[in-house]
């Protein structure tokens, strides 16, 4: 069974411009929930989806968006790219049920310049 | 709210030798899970265990044990006769529902020297 992919693996942005990521999930799982992790406040929760819907959300600024296809597959989308949003965000999904070991992805690498 | 505090931010043990590393974590639930997670040099999160407040039972995997000590809210882990490929970031990390989001700790970074 294939684990859970994300695309890119690494960018590099400027600041002002914004970026969409992408993460496809074990088949069979319809939650994907997204993290950012930096060195200074480590690993931090942004948001999940789950069947389409967002069912929780951390606590970053509407800079910060997703969504989730009818796949299953899901993207975030980070709009006006400041400096401090360069992180590695993580991608991890999980069947739903109520036992929720989530499996991640590598992440993908933003580097906003 | 809830937090998880991970105090030892970094490590380093010679290889063979036993290591804890300590999660303290609040939460104003009765119900919540507790897990660890260990992320090795290519950045991947594995999951390793988890752990339901009602399940105070200590677990041995191998090498690795956990203790759940809910009188001091403590989450320890440890690995007995550490071996360098165990060398990673370990989080500790809490959520207070099944559906609901997990609050990491900061992390503590393991060096096993050779």
């Amino acid at each position: 069974k294939a684990g859970v992919t994300q695309t890119p693996r690494y960018l590099i942005k400027t600041r002002g411009q914004q970026v969409t990521l992408s993460c496809s999930p074990i088949s069979g799982h319809r939650s994907v929930s997204w993290y950012q992790q930096t060195p200074g406040q480590g690993l931090q929760f942004l948001f999940e989806y789950f069947s389409e819907t967002q069912r929780n959300k951390g606590n970053f600024p509407g800079r910060f968006s997703g969504r989730q296809f009818s796949n299953s597959r899901s993207e975030m989308n980070v709009s006006t790219l400041e400096l401090g949003d360069s992180a590695l965000y993580l991608c991890a999904s999980k069947t739903g049920d109520s036992y929720n070991e989530q499996f991640f992805g590598p992440g993908t690498r933003l580097t906003v310049l | 709210a809830q937090k998880v505090t991970q105090a030892q931010t970094e490590i380093s043990v010679v290889e063979k030798e036993d290591v804890t590393l300590d999660c303290v974590y609040e939460t104003r639930d009765t119900t919540y899970y507790l897990f660890w997670y260990k992320q090795p040099p290519s950045g991947e999160l594995v999951f390793l265990i988890r752990r339901n407040s009602f399940d105070e039972q200590n677990e041995i995997s191998g090498r690795y044990s956990w203790n759940f000590q809910k009188s001091t809210s403590s989450f320890n882990f440890t690995i007995t006769a550490s071996q360098v490929v165990d060398s990673a970031v370990y989080f500790c990390a809490l959520s207070e529902a099944p559906d609901d989001k997990i609050i990491f700790g900061k992390g503590t970074r393991l060096h096993i020297l050779p």
